[in-house]
């Protein structure tokens, strides 16, 4: 069945390091999201991609679209403890239907 | 708007009983997802709604699990006969196919279920 992988699935990192997640999926997606989930709360939307190639900026935050728009990347220059949480990406292979989401990253950052 | 609203946040109840939560869809959302997220398995999709149509309850555990949508503005997810195995935190989420926030998922704050 269709599916999103996302790997790494832990990642620890000491502040002011970069940090980057990833996601994958086997076909192609008609668009993909970001969320993150801070300890104890709930997955709270970061950012859609769509076009093939896309990339986003939002302050320290880079998100990229694949090119054959089957894997998206987030990535966290110079990480600061208000970045702890978990960061999920979610799927959609059609326009309308459900979201997959990706098994979700959990970043550790050491102050 | 005061957001996805889920009731209540937190549960806890025996083996056998039954369960009810709630949410309160965001208003103008043609969209409502049920998730469960555990420790093991992470974010689940139980089941989604369109314009209160059940489109996909694939994900779904098994019968002990029903989900309703009976308007725009409610919907339920009921567990009858509830078992330990079922603790987890529940999410419902909504999205519209419309406007600016086009697909964007808005969470609630999740049911917090512990079944002892």
């Amino acid at each position: 069945g269709q599916q999103v992988m996302q790997i790494p699935q832990y990642q620890h990192v000491q502040e002011g390091e970069d940090f980057t997640t990833y996601c994958n999926s086997s076909t192609t997606l008609s668009n993909i999201q970001w969320y993150k989930q801070r300890p104890g709360g709930h997955p709270v939307f970061l950012i859609q991609l769509v076009k093939s190639g896309e990339v986003k900026k939002q302050k320290r935050l880079t998100f990229q679209f694949g090119e054959a728009k089957k894997n998206s990347s987030l990535h966290i220059t110079a990480t600061q403890t208000t970045d702890v949480g978990t960061y999920f990406c979610a799927g959609t292979y059609h326009t309308g239907n459900q979201f997959y989401f990706g098994t979700g990253t959990s970043l550790t950052v050491i102050p | 708007d005061a957001g996805v609203i889920q009731s209540p946040r937190h549960e806890v109840t025996e083996m056998g009983q039954e369960v009810t939560l709630r949410c309160k869809p965001i208003s103008g959302h043609d969209y409502l997802f049920w998730y469960r997220q555990t420790m093991m398995r992470g974010l689940e999709l139980l089941i989604y709604f369109n314009n209160n149509v059940p489109i996909d309850d694939s994900g779904m555990p098994e019968d002990r699990f029903s989900a309703k949508m009976p308007n725009a503005s409610f919907s339920t997810l009921k567990i009858q006969p509830s078992e330990p195995r079922d603790s987890a935190v529940y999410f419902c989420a909504s999205s519209s196919t419309r406007g600016r926030d086009w697909e964007t998922q808005y969470f609630g704050p999740g049911t917090r279920l512990l079944v002892l």
